[in-house]
């Protein structure tokens, strides 16, 4: 079974600073797409950033990136100039392509508060 | 327009009793999941369907059961319910059945109290 680690339970940053939560998972597949979600207190759970492990290239969307590592099964997120809407719980998810179930496996989560 | 949509967004109910959680997705989605959220906020899959079909059941006691009278909807049912099933129930749903996979769409979430 996949397993997905977030091993920062709780980060604080800044606001305009740069943080960045780590997260590593463990599988024996090639092929798979890893997922960065966001939990705000609303409960909302709201798709960041997706990278699909076949791409060398790290995906980046806006002030959000990944540093993706295959071979260390690493897949942390960059948050660039940190908002304080950008308080909220941050998931990291695991999916597998070669299973053929779509499921997200995802880590235990990152609290982070953007302090004013 | 909400793409993924649950009701009720709060439950709260008396050990034994049977309940329902609503989902529809706007999205023409073929695909659609229930996952849930513990007290400690670690999410777990429970249900995957396609086409009205399960595809996947993750060890969830038969007290769950999911039924999808077409596409855009797939309910949950939980029968007699247990202080245990308090949590936060996700609905999902994802565009394609297919080793291309899609990105999953979450619905707003259904806190379900159980007293």
């Amino acid at each position: 079974a996949q397993t997905v680690t977030q091993s920062q339970p709780e980060m604080s940053v800044q606001e305009a600073e740069t943080v960045t939560l780590s997260c590593t998972y463990d599988t024996s597949e090639n092929n798979y797409y890893l997922f960065w979600y966001k939990q705000p207190p609303s409960r909302q759970m709201i798709l960041v950033i997706r990278q699909e492990a076949y791409k060398q290239q790290n995906a980046t969307e806006n002030r959000f990136s990944v540093n993706f590592q295959k071979a260390a099964k690493s897949f942390s997120l960059k948050i660039s100039d940190s908002q304080l809407g950008d308080t909220a719980m941050y998931f990291c998810a695991f999916m597998s392509v070669q299973t053929g179930a779509n499921n997200l496996f995802f880590g235990t989560g990152t609290r982070l508060t953007v302090i004013p | 327009d909400t793409a993924v949509s649950q009701t009720p967004k709060y439950l709260v109910t008396q050990m034994g009793n049977d309940k329902s959680i609503k989902c529809e997705q706007n999205l023409g989605h073929d695909t659609m999941y229930w996952y849930k959220q513990d007290s400690k906020k670690f999410l777990k899959i429970m249900f995957s369907y396609n086409n009205k079909e399960l595809i996947i059941n993750e060890t969830v006691p038969n007290r769950f059961s999911p039924k999808s009278p077409d596409k855009a909807h797939l309910n949950l049912h939980i029968n007699s319910l247990e202080l245990g099933d308090s949590a936060v129930y996700f609905c999902a749903s994802s565009q394609i059945w297919s080793r291309g996979t899609d990105t999953q769409y979450f619905g707003p979430g259904t806190r379900l109290t159980v007293l």
